[in-house]
């Protein structure tokens, strides 16, 4: 399977921490997106890298991408309570579109 | 507009019943996908519509039959269901293919299965 593996499996910390979280890959990928889902709703797309790009921001997220390791990583800055939430990275190969198993991130107000 | 819809937000039925989940979306996008989520598990890709035409069917069993009847709606017509198959059903679009594009979500449909 092409899913991703992503860790850790669930993260708390303090609301204004940092959070990171990893997604690892099986085979060459087209691009690596991440979504963020509240519980229990429609996901939300956050971030899309492509496979020659290695690092993207967009607001309080950085994004990082290594192909020779087939590893992504998403940092969120100066967490806030509203960023509790899961997180999932996604792989494209071809026609194919999975996600990964995503991390449950908890930030404490 | 950049929302997708879904209707009904929650399903109950039995396994003899038929029903229908419906999705809709007005950005002029022309693929729409149907996912099913099970609890605390990544969506799981069932159905990509592709210029209303089915693109790929990830296996799913026929008792799933989706229809596109326009490029707007997306359909999944649900028959003889399963207990297993109680889950989150999202749909979502994209401008092209998944694997270039952003996908936007509805916010789902809870199926329970009686």
């Amino acid at each position: 399977s092409q899913q991703g593996e992503e860790d850790p499996q669930a993260l708390s910390i303090q609301e204004g921490e940092n959070a990171t979280m990893n997604c690892s890959y099986k085979t060459s990928i087209n691009n690596l997106q991440w979504y963020r889902q509240n519980s229990g709703r429609g996901l939300v797309h956050l971030i899309l890298i492509r496979s020659n790009e290695r690092e993207k921001h967009s607001g309080r997220l950085r994004v990082t991408l290594d192909t020779s390791k087939k590893s992504s990583s998403l940092l969120i800055t100066a967490s806030r309570a509203a960023d509790t939430a899961s997180y999932f990275c996604a792989t494209s190969t071809g026609n194919q579109f999975y996600f990964g198993t995503g991390t449950s991130l908890t930030v404490i107000p | 507009d950049t929302e997708v819809t879904q209707t009904p937000k929650h399903l109950v039925m039995g396994m003899t019943n038929k029903k229908s989940l419906k999705c809709e979306q007005h950005m002029g996008h022309r693929a729409m996908y149907w996912y099913k989520q099970k609890a605390k598990k990544p969506p799981e890709l069932m159905f990509v519509y592709s210029y209303e035409k089915l693109s790929i069917n990830e296996s799913v069993p026929s008792r799933f039959s989706p229809e596109c009847p326009n490029s707007s709606l997306l359909n999944l017509h649900l028959h003889a269901l399963q207990p297993e198959d109680s889950a989150l059903y999202l749909c979502a679009s994209s401008q092209g293919l998944a694997r270039e594009n952003e996908q936007f979500f509805g916010p789902g449909t809870r199926l329970t299965v009686l």
